[in-house]
């Protein structure tokens, strides 16, 4: 079946630190892949998203790119600010309408 | 820009009572999603809809149901609730289709007590 492994968190990091959260996926044919946010006590927002293979989504300094090979869809921020603090969602979505399946979440802190 | 409506924000209900939640999904999204999050998990789907008709299922309990109206609001009804069922419920809305964004309301937050 589908699924989405992310690291554990928290992740502490102190700003302008590099972000790195990992995720890796398990879905039969080719999934969309999506990073989503949530802020405390607001819903899930989506951050970047990548529909194939070696694409690369970005948005607002994050990065992930699509790796087939390694089944893996890595988040990544070169400096991170206080205000990036949230729980990170790595999602897939293998077929049209179907529902995005989302990992555990990762909770980023960042102090000053 | 309009976003996905839920209501009540907040709900709180007893032990084997019910419980009504409401989404308006943006207009002209033809797919809904309900969501469930316990504190500190990930959401897990609970059911959706494409064209008001019930398209997927996931882990929801024979206790609830959903459905889409007319107008293209969804309602997720909860009977006999269980102390477990306190949690964050999302709906949210999109396009068909393998790439597009679903867009999520804030929440409606059920505490059973």
């Amino acid at each position: 079946g589908n699924s989405v492994t992310q690291m554990e968190g928290p992740v502490t990091l102190s700003e302008e630190a590099f972000l790195t959260i990992n995720c890796t996926y398990t879905a039969t044919g080719y999934p969309s892949l999506f990073w989503y946010v949530q802020y405390p006590g607001e819903g899930l927002q989506l951050l970047l998203k990548a529909t194939k293979a070696d694409d690369k989504g970005s948005n607002k300094g994050f990065e992930a790119t699509y790796r087939k090979e390694t089944t893996s869809f890595h988040l990544e921020k070169g400096s991170v600010q206080v205000s990036d603090s949230a729980v990170y969602f790595c999602a897939l979505r293998n077929q049209a309408g179907t529902a995005l399946i989302f990992g555990k979440g990762t909770t980023l802190s960042v102090s000053s | 820009a309009a976003g996905v409506i839920q209501s009540p924000r907040h709900l709180i209900k007893e032990k084997r009572e019910t419980a009504t939640l409401k989404c308006y999904p943006i207009p002209r999204h033809d797919t809904v999603y309900w969501y469930q999050q316990g504190p500190g998990q990930d959401p897990q789907f609970l059911i959706s809809f494409y064209e008001k008709m019930q398209s997927d299922k996931g882990s929801i309990p024979d206790r609830f149901s959903a459905q889409q109206f007319s107008d293209y609001h969804s309602e997720l009804n909860m009977s006999s609730l269980e102390l477990g069922d306190s949690a964050l419920y999302f709906c949210a809305s999109s396009v068909r289709g393998r790439d597009t964004e679903a867009f999520f309301g804030q929440g409606t937050r059920l505490t059973v007590v």
